[in-house]
């Protein structure tokens, strides 16, 4: 079946770092992607998505780009901030899911000032 | 807009009691999910609905059940809490109506189930 794999955490880095966190998937035909944030707290929040290979989803300052050949969706950030402290998950939406998203299971990811 | 929104935010139960999680949307969308998020294991799918009088089984629906009499809201039952169900439980709603089709999630801010 569909799965989601996210390097394991915790990811600790220092304010204004270069942040990546890795995410591969395996799925059948040609899923969504998604990366989702979640704050200390609170639900899960859409913090970017890309529907189709080579697309680059983008939202405050965070990147990701769908690579179908690596099936990978690494998220990528140039310049982390202390605000950027949360727990951030990569899901799948795969075509034969009727709307259901297929998680890995978390990176928590702490900036220190 | 409410968005989707949960009840209780955290809830203790002894073994053996049963319960409903409360979840509603008010955004009109069709689909409703319920995920439990347990540490190192992501969220997990228990069941979803994609319609008012239609539901079906996620990824762990044992112990739970749900239904769903209105657009707006879908509740989640433990029958008989257990310990193996302490976790944190996220309702989610989307809309399929979009061209291309969106599939974007929103979610509530969960309920905190502790089960002694």
């Amino acid at each position: 079946g569909d799965s989601v794999t996210q390097m394991e955490g915790p990811v600790t880095l220092s304010e204004e770092a270069f942040l990546t966190i890795n995410c591969t998937y395996t799925a059948t035909g040609y899923p969504s992607l998604f990366w989702y944030v979640q704050y200390p707290g609170e639900g899960l929040q859409l913090l970017l998505k890309a529907t189709k290979a080579d697309d680059k989803g983008s939202n405050k300052g965070f990147e990701a780009t769908y690579r179908k050949e690596t099936t990978s969706f690494h998220l990528e950030k140039g310049s982390v901030q202390v605000s950027d402290s949360a727990v951030y998950f990569c899901a799948l939406q795969s075509i034969q899911g009727a709307q259901k998203l297929v998680f890995g299971q978390g990176t928590r990811l702490t900036i220190n000032p | 807009n409410a968005g989707v929104t949960q009840t209780p935010k955290f809830q203790v139960l002894k073994t053996g009691q049963s319960m409903t999680l409360q979840c509603a949307q008010d955004m009109n969308h069709e689909y409703m999910s319920w995920y439990r998020q347990d540490p190192g294991m992501g969220l997990r799918l228990i069941h979803y609905s994609v319609g008012a009088g239609i539901t079906d089984q996620g990824e762990v629906p044992n112990g739970y059940n749900v239904s769903r009499s209105t657009t707006e809201d879908f509740p989640l039952r433990l029958l008989s809490a257990a310990p193996s169900q302490t976790s944190v439980y996220f309702c989610a709603s989307s809309y399929s109506g979009t061209i291309p089709p969106s599939y974007e999630q929103y979610f509530g801010p969960g309920t905190r189930l502790t089960v002694t």
